[in-house]
C-alpha cells in the first residue's frame, strides 16, 4: 500500500514552453503533497507544500508565477512549470501525506525535467 | 530554522560488515521527529527508520537501528549486515514543524 506515482517519468522540452507533472497516491487519499526539486548530486530542497482545495504554500526563493501547483482532488497534484528556461532542469519528486502531517510522506518516483 | 549536518559525504563498507552514518541537528524545538531516507540510483525515496523525539528508546527496523542522543542532538544509523542492495544516498531528515528538513546525505558505497 502507500503507493505515490508521477508522470511523467522524463520529459524533455524547449525554452519557453511549460511542462505539467502530475502526481497521484494510488490507494490513498492525500490531504497534503509536497512538492521537492533536486539537483545532481544535491539534497531534496521543499519547493512547495499543498492542500486539496487550497492555494499551495510555496517556500522562500520559489517563484509561484513560474512554478504553478494545483491539488485539485485527495489523489491528485500538479505541477506546472511555465516558460521553462534550461535552469529548471533538474530532478522534481513529490510525496503524499495521508495524515496531512510531513511526518507521513510518500515519495514518488520522480520526473527528470530536461530544458534544450 | 532547523538544520540537519551529515558530516561524510561518503562512506566504504564491506559485504556483511557494519557501518554507521553520522547525522547532528539543530533545533529549539522540544517535539519533532527524525528520518533516515535511502536514496538508491533509481532515485525512488525509501524510508528507513523513523525516530520521535519523545521516545527514549532508539528505533529498530530490521538490520538498521539508531543511536539517538537527544541532549548531543546527534542521530546515527547503524546498518549491520551490509548487503550490496543498501548502497545509496542515505538522507538524514527532521520535522520541526510542518515540513521535512534534509541533510545533504551520505553516499554509501558497499564492496563484496
Amino acid at each position: 500500500g502507500a503507493v505515490v506515482s508521477q508522470h511523467p517519468s522524463r520529459v524533455i522540452c524547449k525554452s519557453g514552453t511549460s511542462v505539467k507533472i502530475e502526481c497521484r497516491s494510488l490507494d490513498f487519499q492525500a490531504t497534503t503533497m509536497f512538492w521537492y526539486r533536486q539537483f545532481p548530486k544535491q539534497s531534496l530542497m521543499l519547493m512547495a507544500t499543498s492542500n486539496e482545495g487550497s492555494k499551495a504554500t510555496y517556500e522562500q526563493g520559489v517563484e509561484k508565477d513560474k512554478f504553478l501547483i494545483n491539488h485539485a482532488s485527495l489523489t491528485l497534484s500538479t505541477l506546472t512549470v511555465t516558460s521553462a528556461h534550461p535552469e529548471d532542469s533538474s530532478f522534481y519528486i513529490c510525496s503524499a501525506s495521508p495524515t496531512g502531517g510531513a511526518d507521513t510522506q510518500y515519495f514518488g518516483p520522480g520526473t527528470r525535467l530536461t530544458v534544450l | 530554522a532547523q538544520t540537519v549536518t551529515q558530516s561524510q559525504p561518503e562512506m566504504s563498507v564491506q559485504e556483511a560488515e557494519t557501518v554507521t552514518l553520522s547525522c547532528t541537528y539543530d533545533t529549539s524545538e522540544s517535539d519533532y521527529y527524525l528520518f533516515w531516507y535511502k536514496q538508491p540510483p533509481s532515485r525512488q525515496m525509501i524510508l528507513v527508520i523513523r525516530q520521535e523525539a519523545y521516545k527514549q528508546q532508539n528505533a529498530t527496523e530490521n538490520r538498521f537501528s539508531v543511536n539517538f542522543q537527544k541532549a548531543a542532538k546527534s542521530f546515527s544509523l547503524k546498518i549491520s549486515d551490509s548487503q550490496l542492495g543498501d548502497a545509496a544516498m542515505y538522507f538524514c531528515a527532521s520535522i520541526p514543524g510542518y515540513a521535512l528538513n534534509f541533510g545533504k546525505g551520505t553516499s554509501l558505497l558497499v564492496t563484496p
